[in-house]
């Protein structure tokens, strides 16, 4: 376990279902990410979180909703997606705010399948 | 704003071989630096980092970095490697007080071949 987990590990869902991916971590951080990486592409920063306000959203679909209940624990809610969104879906965290930045801590990602 | 390059997307060599995974950052201000390593279905692991002080980062499993702030650069180097060390491997930059924001190079495929 890396400090961050997320869950499921696996998920194969279909065009119309709403599912929902959670992470949590226990690290005592106050920001946390949502990153999306698709196969031959560069990492894609979707969402950031700072003491629990949504601080960046880097123009993602509105099928994609992020929340962010406490600085624990994250969720992305998916609705309606498109084959083209499956991919890995890593969370993050780090200190936040303007503390000195020692990088992120990831989690093992959420593998989506869009069918 | 800060970026990073990777110079190469695949680096493919034998086992036991040196290798050398080139980053280059852009950046008007001090830096942070940091490399990451991905291995198949998994999130991304902290190789080593630089934040100040000595120029030379060293990881557990033998993996060196050395901050070059006339070439900003950050290169990854392992003098051999295993074939465990197959890993897709990304550099990352982050201006302190930041935010916590960092920004990621494309990454480099590190493929140790037998």
């Amino acid at each position: 376990e890396t400090g961050v987990t997320q869950t499921p590990r696996h998920l194969v869902m279909g065009m119309t279902n709403k599912k929902s991916l959670k992470c949590e971590q226990h690290l005592g951080h106050n920001a946390m990410y949502w990153y999306k990486q698709s196969a031959k592409k560069p990492l894609e920063l979707m969402f950031v979180y700072n003491f629990k306000e949504q601080t960046e959203n880097n123009s993602v679909p509105s099928r994609f909703s992020p929340e962010c209940p406490n600085s624990s624990h994250l969720f992305l809610h998916l609705h309606t997606l498109q084959p083209e969104d499956s991919a890995l879906y890593l969370c993050a965290s780090s200190q936040g705010g303007e503390e000195l930045d020692y990088g992120y801590t990831f989690g093992s990602g959420t593998r989506l399948t869009v069918v | 704003a800060q970026s990073v390059t990777q110079l190469d997307s695949q680096v493919p060599v034998f086992e036991e071989a040196p290798v050398e995974l080139r980053c280059n950052y852009s950046s008007s201000v001090s830096v942070y630096l940091f490399w990451y390593v991905q291995y198949p279905n998994q999130g991304l692991q902290l190789l080593l980092k630089y934040l100040s002080g000595s120029t030379l980062v060293k990881s557990i499993n033998g993996f060196e970095a050395e901050f070059n702030k006339s070439q900003t650069s950050f290169h990854l180097r392992k003098p051999s490697v295993h074939i465990s060390d197959t890993a897709e491997y990304f550099c990352a930059v982050s201006l302190p007080y930041s935010g916590s924001r960092l920004t990621f190079g494309e990454g480099t495929q590190l493929t140790v071949n037998p």
